[in-house]
């Protein structure tokens, strides 16, 4: 099973919005409706941000917000700050008992 | 409150093998499967496995197939993956997680760093 494709970095000034792409296959991202994203700060346990492609756990700003079309989800934030500043990680179920993570995307806040 | 607490670092030898704990506390520990994920330095998040612990049923990805176990016991409440043959590619944080029952890891432990060093 082949990670998830994220873009490397993205960038963004504060109170700006930015989104950060998760490209996969119709066995994993296209199949299910079981994408999730993880933010992760340096030294730190990742952070469940969005579930089931679009659904913020409780105590999660609403200015993170998920989408998916066909085989590509993505998250937005919107309203930056500086503490957004994370390393961003998608995730799919892909069958069988089985997940995926992507490649992870470095959001920096400029 | 959920907490996942794991055991602490490990140095091994190349071909040696590891086993991390997992201690869960804050909720049903027989409802929720768990998730072993590990992260090698500087790089990326990988899935490993999952492990139900009502019996022990586990899934695991295909690339540890063979060399990567994961049991549970229920009295304890503890979850422990064992990795073998290990190399200098193995050398990550290990993290234990809660599965979320959404397709998804929502408590996270803190992580265990394992090095594999001649």
């Amino acid at each position: 099973q082949s990670a998830l494709t994220q873009p490397a970095s993205v960038s963004g000034s504060p109170g700006q919005s930015i989104t950060i792409s998760c490209t996969g296959t119709s066995s994993d991202v296209g199949g299910y409706n079981y994408v999730s994203w993880y933010q992760q700060h340096p030294g730190k346990a990742p952070k469940l941000m969005i579930y089931d492609v679009s659904n913020r756990p409780s105590g999660v700003s609403n200015r993170f917000s998920g989408s998916k079309s066909g085989n590509t989800a993505s998250l937005t934030i919107s309203g930056l700050r500086a503490e957004d500043e994370a390393d961003y990680y998608c995730s799919s179920y892909t069958g069988s008992t089985t997940w995926v993570f992507g490649g992870g995307t470095k959001l920096t806040v400029l | 409150q959920v907490q996942l607490v794991q055991s602490g670092a490990e140095v091994k030898k190349p071909g040696a093998s590891v086993k991390v704990s997992c201690k869960a506390s804050g909720y049903a520990f027989s409802t929720n499967n768990m998730h072993w994920v590990r992260q090698a330095p500087g790089q990326g998040l990988e899935w490993m496995g999952i492990v139900d612990p009502r019996g022990d049923s586990t899934n695991s990805a295909q690339k540890f197939q063979g060399r990567f176990s994961m049991t549970s016991d229920t009295s304890t409440n503890i979850v422990y993956m064992e990795l073998y043959s290990l190399t200098s590619e193995d050398t990550a944080v290990y993290y234990c997680g809660k599965d979320g029952q959404h397709y998804n890891v929502d408590y996270w432990g803190r992580g265990t760093l394992v090095t594999v060093s001649s």
